[in-house]
């Protein structure tokens, strides 16, 4: 059971938008504490995505965007693309357990 | 560019001890806190450990506290896993992650290893 919650599994077709909720508690998002987000092929190591709420490092697409309210915070996809086929997970900071924490994940399929 | 790159993985016995490397170069290393993430087969991503810039301040998570041990030796650019008492559930992909903010407090990974596999099974 993770920290932070994430929806197992989202589609779209291309072109579509989708978004991936992610639900946290009052001592992590909730608490104002940042959420950062990380796009995950098989096989290969994750690579960041989103930090701090709604910046993309260098190399990223504006395709790619995140929002946060109260607990909760949510990654958004325009255009979507066949290689936007990934794992996506939210990470954040828990002042409770003084340490990162991750959503479970969510396997976005197009279709 | 940032390369980080782990070795020292393997298979392993329940209870045994495995130290895991990870060398670090296209940066200044001691300018950094480091993160230890781990992935078991088919699961997300746990976070494990973290160790401050200069090594003063180091957090773990609850699953490994007292087994594992996090260092650094900034001379070598190379971090450090330690883990002790190792269990069924530690199988996992392990990856030195470069921690981005403050750690205790908001920080993030900007740059990943390509990860090293733990398989404890007797």
């Amino acid at each position: 059971q993770s920290v932070l919650t994430q929806p197992p599994s989202v589609s779209g077709a291309p072109g579509q938008r989708v978004t991936i909720s992610c639900t946290g508690s009052s001592s992590n998002i909730g608490a104002d504490y940042a959420v950062h987000w990380y796009q995950q092929f098989p096989g290969t190591a994750p690579r960041l995505l989103i930090y701090g709420n709604n910046n993309r490092p260098s190399g990223v697409p504006d395709r790619f965007s995140g929002s946060k309210s109260g607990t909760s915070a949510s990654l958004a996809i325009t255009g979507l693309q066949a290689d936007d086929e990934a794992d996506y997970y939210c990470q954040s900071y828990d002042s409770s357990l003084r340490g990162s924490v991750f959503g479970g994940g969510t396997k976005l399929t197009v279709l | 560019q940032v390369q980080l790159v782990e070795s020292g993985g393997g298979v392993v016995q329940p209870g045994r001890s495995l130290r895991l490397s990870c060398a670090a170069s296209g940066f200044i290393f001691s300018n950094y806190p480091m993160n230890w993430v781990r992935q078991a087969p088919g699961k997300g991503l746990e976070w494990v450990a973290v160790i401050s810039f200069d090594g003063n301040n180091i957090y773990y998570a609850d699953s490994v506290k007292g087994r594992f041990t996090i260092s650094r030796d900034n001379s070598k650019n190379t971090l450090y896993l330690e883990m002790n008492s190792l269990r069924g559930d530690d199988t996992a992909v392990y990856y030195c992650a470069r921690v981005e903010g403050v750690i205790g407090d908001d920080n993030w990974v900007d740059s990943w290893g390509q990860g090293t596999l733990v398989t404890v099974s007797s």
